[in-house]
């Protein structure tokens, strides 16, 4: 069965990088792209950009250009999400999803909370 | 203004139905897009639930019941997700996404309460 597991929480101090990693299973993993989505406290979700697997084309959300980078292994089947000069608003649950024929997000990681704090 | 608004929250009663909107921004037509639904329980990851352009571009998520179902409301520049024979189970935060101007776009959210 499709499963996406990421890596465990993390707590950073401002001005630091995460790198966040999803590792895929029960499926091909070049033959679809993975989603990377955010959802701060008792907020809605916030899509971050996109990687494909097949050649590392990726689309990232205006807002975060310039400090987020999403790269995949294939050898392993996982993707990595690095966000960069972290601020306290990037205090947030970060979700990687699985992009599937029709462009929607059919299976989702479990979630990886990522705390910006002195 | 965002590109897609969603009420804030729904009530809703045990075996009725609910109606849940979502509204593009005036200056993009719904009729050009797939609205895409999601499910969100608390602590949980979203879970994808159907996509909906017209009634003959359609699909439902795999294992998704039959009791959720995609509309559009031109004249209001809506998606609509209608979930009808409302149970206990499906209060729930609901997502609405459009792919716009090469980016995903998601709605606020609606939270909707069966009461």
């Amino acid at each position: 069965q499709v499963q996406l597991v990421q890596s465990g929480a993390e707590v950073k101090k401002p001005g630091a990088s995460v790198k966040v990693s999803c590792k895929a299973s029960g499926y091909t993993f070049a033959s679809y792209g993975i989603s990377w989505v955010r959802q701060a406290p008792g907020q809605g979700l916030e899509w971050m950009g996109w990687i494909s697997p097949y050649n590392g084309d990726t689309n990232f959300a205006q807002k975060l250009q310039g400090r987020v980078t999403m790269t995949t292994d294939t050898s392993t089947s996982t993707a990595y999400m690095q966000l960069r000069s972290l601020r306290s608003d990037d205090t947030a649950v970060y979700y990687c999803g699985r992009v599937w024929s029709g462009n929607e997000f059919d299976y989702w990681g479990q979630g990886t909370l990522v705390t910006v704090s002195t | 203004q965002a590109v897609l608004t969603q009420p804030s929250s729904l009530s809703a009663s045990p075996g009725g139905s609910a109606s849940l909107t979502c509204t593009l921004r005036s200056d993009i037509t719904v009729d050009t897009y797939w609205i895409y639904w999601y499910q969100q329980k608390p602590g949980s990851p979203p879970q994808y639930l159907l996509r909906y352009k017209s009634d003959s571009d359609k699909e439902q998520g795999s294992g998704v019941p039959s009791r959720f179902s995609g509309s559009k409301d031109a004249s209001a520049n809506a998606g609509i997700l209608l979930i009808s024979g409302l149970q206990s189970e499906d209060e729930a935060d609901y997502y609405c996404m459009i792919w716009h101007n090469s980016a995903y776009m998601f709605g606020g959210g609606t939270k909707l309460t069966v009461l």
